[in-house]
């Protein structure tokens, strides 16, 4: 089946720090991937849609030059949290989809920003 | 009101009991889905549809679109379907657009 890897599965950071999170389709090539968070005891949320190539498009709220989306293959995009701050610990989780397909997650990444 | 709406919010339920999860939704989709959270986090896709009914070994999950709604069966229920089980539907083809998500329903299954 298709499989998605997150890396890291578990990040402990310093305020102000930035952290990087990467998504990998391993044995499909994506068309596009969704970015989401999940704070505790909530729903996951929608923050972004990336295509290879083109700029990711962000939810209402979301700020774009906080999480910076690179999407620079059919087989992986990366998450960047900028400058991190306590209310950014989150639990982030990428998807994976080709075309109408259904979505692929990932195993997800535990932000933890002291 | 939340776009999607799940209930039960919890159930404990005794292992080979016959399960139902139920969700509504308030907006037009092109496709809902049925996903399983573990305690670990990880998501794993259990169906995707858009009518109609679909069979997975002892899952089922239906959907009425027209009274917008779906529920999500296990039949002979086993604690290793302990999870969280989430609701999510998109609104224009399923891959191609971001999901958006029910609360979820946390599922203890008994021994």
């Amino acid at each position: 089946g298709a499989v998605v890897s997150q890396h890291p599965s578990r990040v402990i950071c310093k305020s102000g720090t930035s952290v990087k999170i990467e998504c990998r389709s391993l044995d499909f090539q994506a068309t596009t991937m969704f970015w989401y968070r999940q704070f505790p005891k909530q729903s996951l949320m929608l923050m972004a849609t990336s295509n290879e190539g083109s700029k990711a498009t962000y939810e209402q709220g979301v700020e774009k030059d906080k999480f910076l989306i690179n999407h620079a293959s059919l087989t992986l995009s990366t998450l960047t949290v900028t400058s991190a701050h306590p209310e950014d610990s989150s639990f982030y989780i990428c998807s994976a989809a080709v075309f109408a397909d259904t979505q692929y997650f990932g195993p997800g990444t535990r932000l933890t920003v002291l | 009101k939340n776009e999607v709406e799940q209930s039960p919010q919890n159930l404990t339920a005794q292992e080979g009991e016959f399960i139902t999860i139920n969700c509504s939704y308030s907006v037009g989709i092109s496709a809902l889905h049925w996903l399983q959270q573990h305690p670990g986090g990880g998501i794993v896709s259990l169906f995707m549809l858009s009518s109609g009914k679909k069979k997975h070994g002892r899952l089922i999950a239906t959907i009425n679109i027209q009274e917008k709604h779906s529920s999500l069966h296990i039949t002979a229920s086993h604690p290793r379907d302990s999870a969280v089980y989430i609701c999510a539907v998109s609104q224009s083809g399923g891959g191609a657009d971001g999901l958006t998500f029910g609360k979820g329903t946390h599922l203890i299954i008994q021994p």
